[in-house]
């Protein structure tokens, strides 16, 4: 298996401008999740899908962020508009049959 | 809520053992697992171990869980400079979805 795929692997982008991050899940997993990377805060989990229903999205910072799973195989997070605070690494992750997660490489954002 | 606690920093020489510990609050915390970030990557599964089992050993990696104290440790042992890394220690409740993460430990092995 080729493992969580996330895409782009680097976004560099100016302030105001919409981003799309990316995420294939490992097939047959049922739960995926978004995480947030910086050195101030550490890993912060964003929001989590079961079966492509979004379940917790607590942690998502703001109505800039938005997520979506529109079948098993796909999701995307979406920052409109974007701010320099927003730089960070995204990751993507998807759940195995006893509950482990499996990380993508992650998306480096860069918001100048 | 769930806390998970790690120290930030442990410097090992190469060759020697590392003992990573993780503490954590929850009581029904099923599954443990420890995670691997080098630079620039994501995190990777290194192990997990269930909390009905006190030890679990995989290669150079051996995982004690002292399920009363709530602790929770990963050693490596030989340990090589390709360990250098972030290691985080993450819980999950009996019927949950999501982890939850410590704060990491960064790994330097000295040569």
């Amino acid at each position: 298996d080729a493992g969580v795929i996330q895409s782009p692997r680097h976004e560099v982008t100016e302030m105001g401008q919409e981003v799309t991050l990316r995420c294939k899940p490992i097939s047959g997993h049922n739960s995926l999740f978004w995480y947030r990377q910086t050195m101030m805060r550490g890993l912060e989990l964003l929001i989590y899908f079961n079966n492509n229903v979004p379940i917790d999205d607590s942690g998502m910072p703001e109505d800039r962020f938005s997520a979506k799973m529109p079948n098993a195989s796909f999701s995307t997070l979406k920052i409109q508009p974007s701010e320099p605070r927003d730089s960070a690494v995204y990751f993507c992750a998807s759940r195995g049959p006893s509950g482990e997660q499996y990380f993508g490489p992650g998306t480096r954002l860069t918001v100048t | 809520g769930e806390d998970v606690e790690q120290s930030l920093f442990l410097s090992v020489r190469e060759g020697d053992s590392s003992v990573i510990n993780c503490t954590y609050t929850d009581s029904s915390s099923t599954y443990l697992y420890w995670y691997k970030q080098e630079p620039g990557a994501g995190l990777q599964l290194l192990t997990y171990i269930f909390s009905n089992m006190d030890m679990k050993q995989d290669q150079r990696l051996t995982v004690l869980l002292n399920k009363k104290d709530k602790h929770l440790s990963l050693r490596i042992a030989d340990t090589q400079t390709g360990d250098s890394a972030i290691y985080f220690c993450a819980e999950r409740s009996t019927g949950a979805n999501n982890l939850f993460f410590g704060t990491g430990t960064r790994l330097t092995v000295i040569p």
